[in-house]
């Protein structure tokens, strides 16, 4: 099975720009989460999407959006883009039904974007 | 927000011998998991210990709960280079919150 897609792998933008990060996820896989990578923040978890329904979100700004398509393929945008957006985007697919996460999560590679 | 602290922040060890890494965590839970990551790179699920379970191997990786203290320590045997990589914990909340939180990682640094 391939794994967990995410494109495009790098991404430089000029503050106030928008951006749209696109995520491939596992095959059989309908649950899709995003996290913002940092050095100083760690991991946080932006959202989860599963069968194209938001079910989860992150503390994070409404510049920060997503949606999940019928095949379960997921994209994130954030709009109106500062330099604290700079981080590391990862997404995670897994098997992960109803009630809590007891399925591993698959990460993608990440998509890395530098606001500048 | 971070639910769970590691410790130490940063392990070099020599090859060959064993790291442990330590996790603490704020509320109740449904699992704890174990995730590496390589610079620059996605993480990689390790092991899933659910909170009724006390111990669990996978390999060379030893981890124990305790839900009592909230905390979790992950033991890699007889390390190698290869294990040289970024370690976090990731707590799954009981209830029906949904997320994972993951904690702040331990950097694990294995000297040939």
């Amino acid at each position: 099975k391939a794994g967990v897609t995410q494109t495009p792998r790098y991404l430089i933008k000029t503050r106030g720009q928008q951006v749209t990060l696109s995520c491939s996820p596992i095959s059989g896989h309908r649950s899709v989460s995003w996290y913002q990578q940092t050095p100083g923040q760690g991991l946080q978890f932006l959202f989860e999407y599963f069968s194209e329904t938001q079910r989860n979100k992150g503390n994070f700004p409404g510049r920060f959006s997503g949606r999940q398509f019928s095949n379960s393929r997921s994209e994130m945008n954030v709009s109106t883009l500062e330099l604290g957006d700079s981080a590391l985007y990862l997404c995670a697919s897994s098997l992960s039904g109803q009630g809590p996460p007891n399925s591993p999560l698959h990460f993608g590679n990440g998509t890395r974007l530098t606001v500048t | 927000s971070q639910q769970g602290e590691e410790d130490p922040q940063a392990l070099s060890i020599q090859e060959g011998e064993n790291a442990t890494m330590n996790c603490s965590y704020k509320t109740s839970i449904n699992n704890l998991q174990w995730y590496r990551q390589n610079s620059g790179r996605g993480l990689v699920h390790l092991i899933l210990i659910r909170s009724n379970e006390r111990e669990k191997h996978s390999g060379r990786l030893r981890v124990t709960l305790d839900t009592s203290k909230k905390s979790s320590s992950l033991l890699i045997t007889a390390s190698r280079a290869a294990d040289t990589a970024s370690y976090f914990c990731a707590t799954a909340p009981s209830g029906s919150a949904r997320q994972l939180t993951f904690g702040s990682g331990t950097q694990l640094t294995v000297l040939p």
